[in-house]
């Protein structure tokens, strides 16, 4: 079945460090990939997404690629804020047949100032 | 516009009492889902709709009963709480024509003694 696979955490940095959080998908078809980020005491809000291979989504310095050859979505950030910390989640969305929307089991980031 | 709204915030359950999490949204959004966030495991669906009075089970449906009589609102009931489904519940919607991005609520957290 479709799953999705990210780094283990915490991931700890110093502010302006360079961030990579890496993400594997399990799914047959093309599926939409997304990052989410969860902020401490709140609900999780979209970070940025893709719906096709090689596609870049990006926002607020983030970046990820939709790699159909390694089935990867890696999040990419050139230099972290302290306000980056949060927990951040990739997931899947499948529309063909049953809908399906699956989530990573999150990474933790925290940044250091 | 307020988005997707949980209620309430933190609940405290004795075992075997039962309770409603309520959840709306004003957006319009044919698709609802609710989600338990449990530490290292991520977000896991419990069940979901694709529209008023239509609704499916998730990955993790058992003790939970959901209805979709209106658009706005998807209630997750809980018949019989367990100490097993102490954890955080979020809900989301999303509009199933445009971009397949969920929208969360705040969440509640709910605690089972």
């Amino acid at each position: 079945g479709d799953s999705v696979t990210q780094m283990e955490g915490p991931v700890t940095l110093s502010e302006e460090a360079f961030l990579t959080i890496n993400c594997t998908y399990t799914a047959t078809g093309y599926p939409s990939l997304f990052w989410y980020v969860q902020y401490p005491g709140e609900g999780l809000q979209l970070l940025l997404k893709a719906t096709k291979a090689d596609d870049k989504g990006s926002n607020k310095g983030f970046e990820a690629t939709y790699r159909k050859e390694t089935t990867s979505f890696h999040l990419e950030k050139g230099s972290v804020q302290v306000s980056d910390s949060a927990v951040y989640f990739c997931a899947l969305s499948r529309t063909s047949g049953t809908y399906k929307y699956i989530f990573g089991t999150g990474t933790r980031l925290k940044v250091l100032a | 516009n307020a988005g997707v709204t949980q209620t309430p915030k933190f609940q405290v359950l004795k075992t075997g009492q039962s309770m409603t999490l309520q959840c709306a949204q004003d957006m319009n959004h044919e698709y609802m889902s609710w989600y338990r966030q449990d530490p290292g495991m991520g977000l896991r669906l419990i069940h979901y709709s694709v529209g008023a009075g239509i609704t499916d089970q998730g990955e993790v449906p058992n003790g939970y009963n959901v209805s979709r009589s209106t658009t706005e609102d998807f209630p997750l009931r809980l018949l019989s709480a367990a100490p097993s489904q102490t954890s955080v519940y979020f809900c989301a919607s999303l509009n199933l024509g445009s971009g397949e991005t969920q929208y969360f609520g705040p969440g509640t957290r709910l605690l089972v003694l």
